[in-house]
């Protein structure tokens, strides 16, 4: 089954400190890739999104990533981060070819980042 | 401004009760999902629906099944509520972008306790 690691469960970091959130997935045909944030008692937003051209990304709040092809990855970046960051970050793919004609996603299990003031 | 509403932010069934989970969205999108979100397991997708009347399963399908009699109105029902479906129902729906490009927008969720 297609499927999508997200490399880090939990990642602490001070302000100020940057950021990169490892996201791989497992199919090798064109694909549609989304970082999702969930703050604390929030609902689900959509970070950034990448469908075609240009690898390099950039979302809401100062976030940008990166679409490797060669290496199946989606890392997502924040060169420094602030308190207000703190949330879970999820990353998702839409396999164009393999039954996600819909747009229907598969998601990683998700980064908790806590950012200590 | 895409809103997706579900019907319920918390929800207390028992064992073996019918539980209706009910989402709507206001923007005439095609498509519409169900996800559990279980901690340290992400989101994973139950059943969506592309249109009115369809359906098509999706990675956890047992124990649930889904309705779309109208386009902006799509309902998860628990036949018979077990403990391991203790969890937070997250409900999307999706428009078509262009070819192949659809982005999806999340409701706040349903924290269903089935005790």
């Amino acid at each position: 089954a297609q499927s999508v690691s997200q490399h880090n469960h939990h990642v602490i970091l001070s302000e100020a400190a940057s950021l990169e959130l490892g996201c791989n997935y497992s199919y090798g045909g064109t694909v549609n890739l989304f970082w999702y944030v969930q703050y604390p008692g929030q609902h689900l937003q959509l970070l950034l999104k990448y469908f075609s051209g240009d690898p390099l990304v950039k979302g809401i709040k100062g976030f940008e990533a990166e679409f490797i092809k060669s290496k199946f990855s989606f890392n997502l970046r924040k060169p420094s981060v602030q308190w207000s960051d703190t949330a879970e970050y999820f990353c998702a793919v839409n396999l164009l070819d393999y039954g996600g004609s819909q747009g229907n996603l598969i998601f990683g299990k998700g980064t908790k980042l806590s950012v200590k003031p | 401004d895409v809103k997706v509403t579900q019907s319920s932010r918390y929800l207390v069934k028992r064992t073996g009760e019918k539980v209706f989970l009910e989402c709507v969205q206001d923007m005439d999108h095609e498509n519409m999902f169900w996800y559990r979100q279980d901690p340290g397991l992400g989101l994973r997708l139950i059943y969506f629906s592309y249109d009115v009347k369809m359906k098509e399963k999706g990675d956890i399908p047992e124990g649930y099944s889904v309705s779309r009699e109208k386009k902006e109105r799509f309902s998860l029902i628990l036949e018979s509520a077990s403990t391991n479906q203790t969890s937070m129902y997250l409900c999307a729906s999706s428009f078509h972008v262009r070819e192949g490009r659809y982005e999806q927008y999340f409701g706040p969720g349903t924290r269903l306790t089935v005790t």
